[in-house]
């Protein structure tokens, strides 16, 4: 069975860092395009940033760009957010979610919901 | 970045009722395009993608159809499990994209 488990959110000032972290089971892990999707409290969904399966290719949405990092580690079957000079707008639901190949997502976890607020 | 309109933004359903939503991009996807159900407090699920392809487990009476542009997501004879909200995401390029969603209810 596919699980992701995401963990690290929580409430963090405006300015401040938090690292989101996803650990994932049930599949090869180092075969698959990782990817981080947020949703806004009330709001529709937002793909935030993906990455190759070896770490070589990464994307951001352009409002995260320079300020948020996707990262990999295959030995522990885990990816990571590491989230720097938060806004208030990045309040949000992040999930950590698999891609098929580098296109849909077919696996999503839990979520950990990040506020930014003072 | 491409511009996904989803349409209606809600509707009202009854069990059995036939419900279509269409998504339009601002560009053509070359058929990259999906579907998810969402239920309050939970992760999306994925229903179609590649425009037209159901997702393995997910029930026959959703279907995609659509192309280029103009992409629809239908359900046949509406269960009471599938109110819910719909998203379209088209994943051509990139920054990928999400629909604004919509709101099935009960009528």
């Amino acid at each position: 069975e596919v699980q992701l488990v995401e963990s690290g959110g929580g409430l963090v000032q405006p300015g401040g860092s938090l690292r989101l972290s996803c650990t994932a089971s049930g599949f090869t892990f180092s075969s698959s395009w990782m990817s981080w999707v947020r949703q806004a409290p009330g709001k529709g969904l937002e793909w935030v940033a993906n990455i190759k399966q070896d770490g070589s290719e990464k994307y951001y949405v352009d409002s995260v760009k320079g300020r948020f990092t996707i990262s990999r580690d295959n030995a522990k079957n885990s990816v990571y957010l590491q989230m720097n000079s938060l806004r208030a707008e990045d309040t949000a639901v992040y999930y950590c979610a698999k891609n098929i190949a580098v296109g849909q997502f077919d696996y999503w976890g839990q979520g950990t919901l990040v506020t930014v607020s003072s | 970045a491409i511009r996904m309109t989803q349409s209606p933004s809600s509707l009202s359903a009854s069990t059995g009722d036939r419900v279509t939503i269409t998504c339009r991009a601002s560009q053509g996807l070359n058929n990259h395009l999906a579907w998810y159900q969402q239920k309050p407090g939970k992760a999306p699920n994925l229903l179609i993608y590649a425009a037209s392809t159901l997702q393995s487990g997910v029930p026959s009476r959703f279907s995609g159809s659509g192309s280029a542009t103009d992409f629809t997501l239908t359900i046949n004879c509406l269960q009471s499990e599938d109110f819910a909200t719909y998203y379209c995401h088209q994943y051509y390029s990139y920054p990928w994209t999400f629909g604004q969603g919509t709101k099935v209810e009960v009528k």
